[in-house]
């Protein structure tokens, strides 16, 4: 079964602060990875698109991982800022029925404190 | 070039009763996809219309339809509202050629049924 998991659930961090999001996927085939950033009640924003042959993308403060082989990805935000507050959604692009899908983690809810 | 745009913003309707969501895809994109996000939970795929047809379909009954239309533009309806279908409602557009790619996301239409 396509699934992607993230963890953790919440985590709560001192601004300044660096941390690290965690996103396990079983996806296939498989297209390519993306992190989005989601305020409450808003739109998901995109930060980052991997395919399965890039490794590392950066994007300001936020950097993302991706190991293929392993089917696993992070996303590092380096000296958090109060309005990294968020969620992040880890999204795995599948093929099925010759279409291409989003399979959706549950998103790791982030908040900064001052 | 403009990005994605729903309307309403916000919506409260009755149970029972009927509701259009509306979504403007970015300039260039052809295909639009609809997603349910219930309250703390990741986004949950309704359906994709490609060339004013529908070519994939999640997990939910026929009360939910769609359309898209010549300017690739495109409507959710939701029939004989239930009180678990309040949800914020968004919607995708991505380009010709890159489905896998180029997702992106409106702001959103936050619908109440009471």
């Amino acid at each position: 079964k396509n699934q992607v998991e993230q963890s953790p659930q919440s985590l709560i961090i001192l601004e300044g602060k660096n941390c690290t999001l965690q996103c396990n996927y079983t996806v296939s085939p498989f297209s390519n990875l993306r992190w989005y950033k989601q305020d409450t009640g808003r739109g998901p924003v995109s930060l980052t698109i991997m395919t399965f042959s890039e490794n590392t993308k950066s994007n300001g403060r936020y950097t993302a991982t991706l190991d293929a082989d392993t089917k696993q990805s992070s996303l590092h935000i380096t000296a958090s800022q109060l309005s990294d507050s968020a969620s992040y959604i880890c999204v795995v692009i599948g093929v099925m029925d010759s279409n291409y899908q989003l399979i959706w983690g549950a998103g790791t809810k982030l908040i900064i404190k001052p | 070039e403009t990005g994605v745009t729903q309307s309403p913003t916000h919506l409260i309707k009755t149970r029972g009763q009927q509701v259009t969501l509306r979504c403007s895809s970015q300039s260039g994109h052809n295909t639009v996809s609809w997603y349910q996000q219930a309250l703390g939970q990741g986004p949950q795929f309704i359906f994709q219309y490609y060339r004013e047809e529908e070519n994939g379909r999640g997990n939910f009954p026929p009360r939910f339809s769609g359309l898209q239309f010549p300017n690739y533009s495109s409507e959710l309806n939701v029939n004989a509202l239930e009180l678990d279908d309040s949800a914020l409602y968004l919607c995708a557009s991505s380009p010709p050629g890159r489905q896998n790619y180029g997702y992106t996301f409106g702001s959103g239409t936050r619908l109440t049924v009471v």
